[in-house]
């Protein structure tokens, strides 16, 4: 079964100080893996798609990057609006179609 | 170029009630999808059409729950004789065909059955 992980769970870091967010990730045959951002009471936005390991993509302060095993989510020098959920989700051969897999999410509070 | 649009935004409901969301995809996206998201967690998929053709179903649709897309253009989704577990935020997303494309997310309808 499909199956996401994401650490840590929530995540404080002063304006400035550099980080990264864990996925990893459980599935048969990985068609991509997805990064979004949701603001409390919306829905999620999107961000990034990688699709084989060893690629990267990067977005402002944000630099994704992905293994065989796992995604990292970079921040760079974070800015207080970067404070969001980050949710990792994948879609793999076993999941049948389309649906995404998502993980719980890293609740990410930068502080001024 | 709008995004996805849901309605209503929130809604409050009486257990045993029945209730109804409509969810308005990007209009060129030819697949539509409703995922469940409860407090703390990641979004649980629920079903997905092409078009207006519904290919699949997640165990976590009881037949309290009914989705429909007649055509192939906007989507509801029903549940009826809700109950207090259905309170979730309920998120419509569209993506083009194919699995290339991402999948856009709508803001959601926060349901609260008391």
């Amino acid at each position: 079964e499909d199956q996401v992980t994401q650490s840590p769970e929530a995540l404080r870091l002063q304006e400035g100080e550099s980080s990264s967010l864990n996925c990893s990730y459980t599935v048969s045959g990985l068609r991509g893996l997805f990064w979004y951002r949701q603001d409390p009471g919306k829905g999620p936005e999107f961000l990034f798609t990688l699709y084989s390991a060893g690629e990267e993509k990067e977005k402002e302060r944000l630099k994704a990057t992905l293994t065989k095993k796992e995604s990292f989510l970079h921040i760079t020098a974070p800015k207080p609006e970067d404070s969001a959920t980050y949710l990792c989700a994948v879609q793999g051969t076993t999941s049948g179609t389309y649906k995404y897999i998502f993980g719980t999410g890293t609740r990410l509070k930068v502080l001024a | 170029d709008t995004g996805v649009s849901q309605d209503p935004r929130h809604k409050i409901t009486k257990r045993g009630q029945n209730v109804t969301f409509r969810c308005d995809p990007i209009s060129e996206h030819n697949r539509l999808y409703w995922y469940r998201q409860t407090l703390g967690q990641g979004p649980e998929f629920l079903t997905y059409f092409q078009n207006e053709a519904q290919l699949e179903k997640s165990r976590l649709l009881s037949d309290r729950f009914s989705a429909e897309r007649p055509k192939g253009s906007f989507s509801t989704l029903e549940i009826q004789r809700t109950e207090q577990g259905d309170s979730a935020m309920y998120l419509c997303a569209s993506s083009l065909a194919g699995f290339d494309y991402e999948q856009y997310f709508g803001p959601g309808t926060r349901l609260t059955v008391t």
